[in-house]
């Protein structure tokens, strides 16, 4: 059974710096990863999807990659900014969308 | 991408009722799921909604408790029976098409007394 987990729990910066989010699961026969953001009392926005052929993808000032290897994922946003604030959330499927199994999420503050 | 919405957004139930959450899909997709998320926790799966046919629930999930329904490709209906203040969570449907990303909607803040 696929497990995720993602460090820190919580992560506070000042505006403009950048950061890693990490994302790590235990079953690298993985079908796909997909990194969402969540707004407090909000559903969940999809940020990110990267299928197992691929290594990453990128999108405005997110990037992320994959390497199944090592069973890692990471989020790297460039230039935060205090509307960045919300919790990350990395999910990862192992053999289609009926297993996808989440991290417990980054709580990221961006400091203006 | 697929727009989801859901109603209620909230709702506030007391003990032993059932509440039934409905979430409708802008555009066909190929799976439906309904995933549950208590108060400071991330996001479990309680079931894939079937069209057409019985869901299929996850581990320490029951279709007496988690009724589902999936009539067509762009509705389902989740109703947690039996309400006890441990069911007060957000409730979450999603769907994904043929690209594998997976949409959510907004949720359902659900509060037992």
């Amino acid at each position: 059974k696929q497990e995720v987990t993602q460090i820190p729990a919580a992560l506070s910066v000042p505006e403009g710096e950048n950061l890693v989010l990490n994302c790590s699961f235990t079953d690298s026969a993985i079908y796909n990863l997909q990194w969402f953001r969540q707004d407090p009392g909000k559903g969940l926005t999809s940020l990110l999807l990267i299928q197992s052929s691929q290594r990453e993808q990128t999108s405005g000032r997110l990037n992320a990659s994959l390497d199944k290897s090592s069973g890692r994922s990471t989020l790297y946003i460039a230039a935060s900014q205090p509307g960045d604030s919300a919790t990350y959330l990395c999910a990862a499927s192992t053999y289609n969308n009926n297993d996808m199994r989440f991290g417990a999420g980054t709580r990221l503050t961006v400091k203006p | 991408s697929a727009v989801i919405s859901q109603k209620p957004s909230r709702d506030i139930c007391q003990r032993g009722t059932s509440l039934t959450i409905q979430c409708q899909v802008d555009s066909q997709v190929t799976m439906m799921f309904w995933y549950r998320q208590q108060p400071g926790q991330s996001l479990t799966l309680i079931a894939t909604a079937n069209q057409g046919s019985e869901a299929t629930y996850e581990s320490g999930f029951v279709i007496d408790k988690f009724p589902i329904s999936r009539p067509n490709l762009t509705f389902s209906t989740l109703t947690v029976s039996n309400l006890s203040p441990e069911d007060s969570s957000i409730y979450l449907c999603s769907g994904t098409g043929h690209s594998n990303e997976q949409f959510f909607g907004p949720g359902t803040r659900l509060t037992v007394l």
